[in-house]
């Protein structure tokens, strides 16, 4: 069974605007971890925020900030005020305590910001 | 403070060669994954070592792959002999601690001829 739902392939933004990035996960472990990671086109892996399954605030980091749906096993990416090198690839992973705290990724979601 | 290094940064060969990627970790991590992403099965976790014992190896496609970590700030994977298949980007990531954030390399971009 897929682990992490990334149900968007790909996204258009109009610069300056916000955009959600969908991620819905499936587990049965208490404790757990969620993860998202940027991919430019150039490649590298960038960690963009954390969400641990037992915090109570929604995580934020800059622009970016994770909305945390835990009864409805979902955590979506927000971006607010899209800027031009916010295009990539956004993956949205998991980390769970019976997996051996081992990362499985979705599949993620491309965004292109328009200017 | 340096992140995670690869090299090299691509690597274009031919089949039955052997290849080796190699991967310096952020000093102080003592967890390090080797990953491939492939457009058909994206991001896989091949190998994870903790304090350079190898954990968890049950991602390796075959026996054509091996993993070292030799010492605490270096890491190589090597496949052998290389087929097309083979043809990835494959990732190198730490983590300062159990479950803790993964900092990835660049990646190695592997074309196999």
């Amino acid at each position: 069974a897929q682990k992490i739902t990334q149900t968007q392939p790909g996204m258009f933004v109009q610069e300056k605007e916000a955009v959600t990035l969908d991620c819905t996960y499936d587990t049965s472990d208490p404790s757990y971890g969620l993860f998202w990671y940027k991919q430019p086109s150039s490649g590298e892996m960038i960690f963009l925020i954390y969400q641990g399954s037992y915090d109570q605030q929604n995580a934020t980091e800059g622009r970016y900030s994770l909305n945390f749906q835990k009864a409805r096993k979902s955590a979506n990416l927000v971006i607010s005020a899209s800027q031009l090198g916010d295009s990539a690839m956004y993956f949205c992973a998991m980390r769970e305590v019976f997996n051996d705290y081992k990362l499985s990724f979705g599949a993620g979601t491309t965004v292109t910001v328009r200017a | 403070d340096a992140g995670v290094i690869q090299s090299p940064r691509h690597e274009v060969t031919e089949m039955g060669q052997e290849v080796t990627l190699r991967c310096k970790p952020i000093s102080g991590h003592d967890y390090l994954f080797w990953y491939r992403q492939t457009m058909m099965r994206g991001l896989e976790l091949l190998i994870y070592f903790n304090n350079n014992v190898p954990i968890d190896d049950s991602g390796m496609p075959e026996d054509r792959f091996s993993a070292k970590m030799p010492n605490a700030s270096f890491s190589t994977l090597k496949i052998q002999p290389s087929e097309p298949r083979d043809s990835a980007v494959y990732f190198c990531a730490s983590s300062p601690r159990t479950g803790g954030i993964q900092y990835f390399g660049a990646g190695t971009r592997l074309s196999v001829l």
